[in-house]
């Protein structure tokens, strides 16, 4: 089992939507969730960062957190073409060292 | 505030030369941790290091190493290149210590080439 999971998409949706990104985690005892978003050619970009359960809001943006599921996820509403990108959850853990994992990625396209 | 800066962006090396690349954190930033991202692998975890001291390291061979100096910047060393390092390495800081300080940020990255 990989430590974070992500589907890898592609992500599609139409100009206006809402778009919903997901992930797991395997280390129970994380405690720090964090979404990047990464355009092509680029670097990651932090956006999001989330420590408890439920939700937390940011803009356009919203990332939800249930520790007892392992689940992490994001939403972006009213989503624009400039959304495009491929997005990133990432675990802090502290299993085995200190440590954050990435996973794969998911593409998103947003179709005007 | 200054981003992370990587130095060099570009590198082309041959099989079993050497590679030293550098990272300079942001400024008050006391850890930085280096990842490879291929497109088969995604971002694989390398080193990470806090006040010099490397606190953990990825599943990684021998040839990889790293060390972080007294002033946050690090470097990292490729001995040995194999056509398999071809790769963009990033370099991420953060605060370190903290709840909220393990927030990353990435450098521009070193695309590294080996023929």
């Amino acid at each position: 089992q990989k430590e974070v999971e992500q589907n890898s998409g592609p992500l599609s949706v139409p100009e206006g939507a809402i778009a919903s990104l997901n992930c797991t985690y395997s280390d129970r005892g994380s405690q720090s969730f964090f979404w990047y978003r990464q355009y092509s050619g680029k670097s990651p970009e932090l956006i999001m960062s989330i420590y408890s359960n439920g939700d937390k809001e940011d803009g356009r943006f919203t990332a939800q957190l249930n520790k007892a599921s392992q689940y992490v996820s994001l939403l972006i509403r009213d989503s624009q073409p400039s959304d495009s990108a491929t997005y990133l959850c990432a675990v802090r853990s502290n299993t085995g060292g200190f440590k954050t994992i990435f996973g794969a990625g998911t593409r998103l396209f947003v179709k005007a | 505030k200054a981003g992370v800066t990587q130095t060099p962006r570009y590198l082309i090396k041959t099989r079993g030369q050497q590679v030293t690349l550098s990272c300079s954190p942001i400024s008050g930033h006391r850890s930085v941790s280096w990842y490879q991202q291929t497109p088969g692998q995604g971002l694989q975890f390398l080193f990470e290091y806090f006040s010099e001291t490397q606190r953990n390291k990825g599943n990684f061979p021998g040839r990889f190493s790293g060390r972080q100096f007294s002033n946050s910047r690090s470097e990292m060393n490729v001995s040995t290149l194999e056509l398999g390092d071809s790769a963009l390495y990033l370099c991420a800081s953060s605060l370190g210590a903290g709840q909220s300080s393990y927030e990353q940020y990435f450098g521009p990255g070193t695309r590294l080439t080996v023929t």
